[in-house]
């Protein structure tokens, strides 16, 4: 089955840091992946849309200045959090868009950020 | 523009009773419906998905969910509580545009507590 990872699984990091997470579609090529975000005991909310080889596509209220996307080939996207503040702490989560279906998105473990 | 409402935050059943988690959505564009589970720090996992066809859609761990459009629901349901059915639930709405597969939007999730 389509595996997506993501790495770290963890970080922790001061205030005013960036921390670049990555998430990686293992046995399928993905033009196109997703990038959601859940704090604690909360919803997944849909940061930005992540498309191999050109600019990702934000959905209101998220900064693109502050989460840098980069789809540089078929099967990693990066999402770097620059000058990270507590209030960035939350679960990131990837999801990688089905290559063989249209409706499905396969999704990664997730990665815990705390800003301290 | 699409929502998804869950109705109850925290659902708490017996072990062996029925399980009804509710999903009711809006949205301006035939539907492509979800139900994820998550467990604790951990990502999303498929328990089943509505695209087109037969409305009553099966999926994993004994679990369906019937489409009804003059309701705008997808309620979730089994028909027998284990209790390794402790978890999140999260009711996902979709659509599809010219590459496929929107970004998903979430409810709020339903906690699911199975009593012994």
């Amino acid at each position: 089955g389509a595996v997506v990872s993501q790495h770290p699984s963890r970080v922790i990091c001061k205030s005013g840091t960036s921390v670049k997470i990555e998430c990686r579609s293992l046995d399928f090529q993905a033009t196109t992946m997703f990038w959601y975000r859940q704090f604690p005991k909360q919803s997944l909310m849909l940061m930005a849309t992540s498309n191999e080889g050109s600019k990702a596509t934000y959905e209101q209220g998220v900064e693109k200045d502050k989460f840098l996307i980069n789809h540089a080939s078929l099967t990693l996207s990066t999402l770097t959090v620059t000058s990270a503040h507590p209030e960035d702490s939350s679960f990131y989560i990837c999801s990688a868009r089905d290559p063989t279906g249209v409706v499905e998105q396969f999704f990664g473990p997730g990665t815990r950020l705390t800003v301290l | 523009a699409q929502s998804v409402t869950q109705l109850g935050s925290h659902v708490s059943v017996s072990e062996g009773a029925l399980v009804l988690l509710r999903c009711n959505y809006s949205s301006s564009v035939p539907p492509y419906l979800f139900w994820y589970v998550q467990y604790p720090n951990q990502g999303l996992q498929l328990l089943l998905k509505y695209t087109t066809g037969a409305t009553l859609v099966k999926g994993i761990n004994g679990f369906e969910a019937e489409f009804k459009k003059s309701e705008t629901s997808f309620h979730l349901t089994k028909p027998s509580a284990h209790m390794s059915d402790a978890a999140e639930y999260f009711c996902a709405v979709s659509s599809v545009s010219g590459g496929g597969a929107d970004g998903l939007t979430f409810g709020k999730g339903t906690h699911l507590i199975i009593q012994p």
